[in-house]
């Protein structure tokens, strides 16, 4: 099985601050990565897609780049709404997700 | 619009099992896969497995082979989920996920998602 592993596993920030998530995987995905955004309650919806494509309707602050194994996320200027808990999940080889970033309001 | 209804929450004893259920609407039923995606409380998200709506055909991660059984109702454009010999670990929030495209392993909507506990 493919293991995703997410760092940090929590991030403090501010508003207007620009915050990376990173991901790596345990063998390489090739560009098979999606990006999620989870709010308490509620369902992940999907950011990003093939680790860079913005999926329609989500603001263009969110951006993802990589490949392989190393993976990023990146918010380029944080609003109060991104406030959060971020996955990454492979779908080179069925379906693995990282445990997950919590992106708190410092 | 696409929309994902699921079943209501539900308190299940060891042993037992649970069937949820998944309505789709806003969308052709058969064209789209669909997933089992669960989150245990305050913990990750963990795939279970994927169904066909259009010939039935499933996949089931191994950790839930032997365990789990996904099926459709093509009238009803409603998936279902049945877990068998529940145990406290199995306590969580289930959900479906639509694939984005054929037998595609990424996911576009998602139902409310459904609690189940599994308490004695």
């Amino acid at each position: 099985d493919i293991q995703m592993t997410q760092s940090p596993s929590t991030l403090s920030a501010s508003v207007g601050d620009r915050v990376t998530i990173t991901c790596r995987a345990s063998q390489s995905i090739s560009i098979y990565l999606a990006w999620y955004q989870q709010k308490p309650g509620k369902a992940p919806k999907l950011l990003i897609y093939k680790a860079s494509s913005l999926e329609s309707g989500v603001p263009s602050r969110f951006s993802g780049s990589g490949s392989g194994t190393e993976f990023t996320l990146t918010i380029s200027s944080l609003q109060p709404d991104d406030f959060a808990t971020y996955y990454c999940q492979q779908y080179n080889s069925y379906c693995t997700f990282g445990q997950g970033t919590k992106l708190e309001i410092k | 619009q696409v929309q994902l209804v699921q079943s209501e929450a539900v308190v299940k004893k060891p042993g037992a099992s649970v069937k949820v259920s998944c309505k789709a609407s806003g969308y052709t039923f058969t064209s789209y896969y669909m997933h089992w995606v669960r989150q245990a409380p305050g913990q990750g998200l963990e795939w279970m497995g994927i169904i066909n709506p259009s010939g039935g055909s499933t996949n089931y991660a191994q950790k839930f082979q032997g365990r789990v059984t996904m099926t459709r109702d093509t009238s009803t454009s409603t998936v279902y989920m049945e877990l068998s010999s529940l145990r406290s670990e199995d306590t969580a929030v289930y959900f479906c996920a639509r694939g984005v495209a054929t037998n595609s392993y990424y996911f576009d909507y998602w139902g409310q998602g459904t609690l189940v506990t599994v308490s004695s």
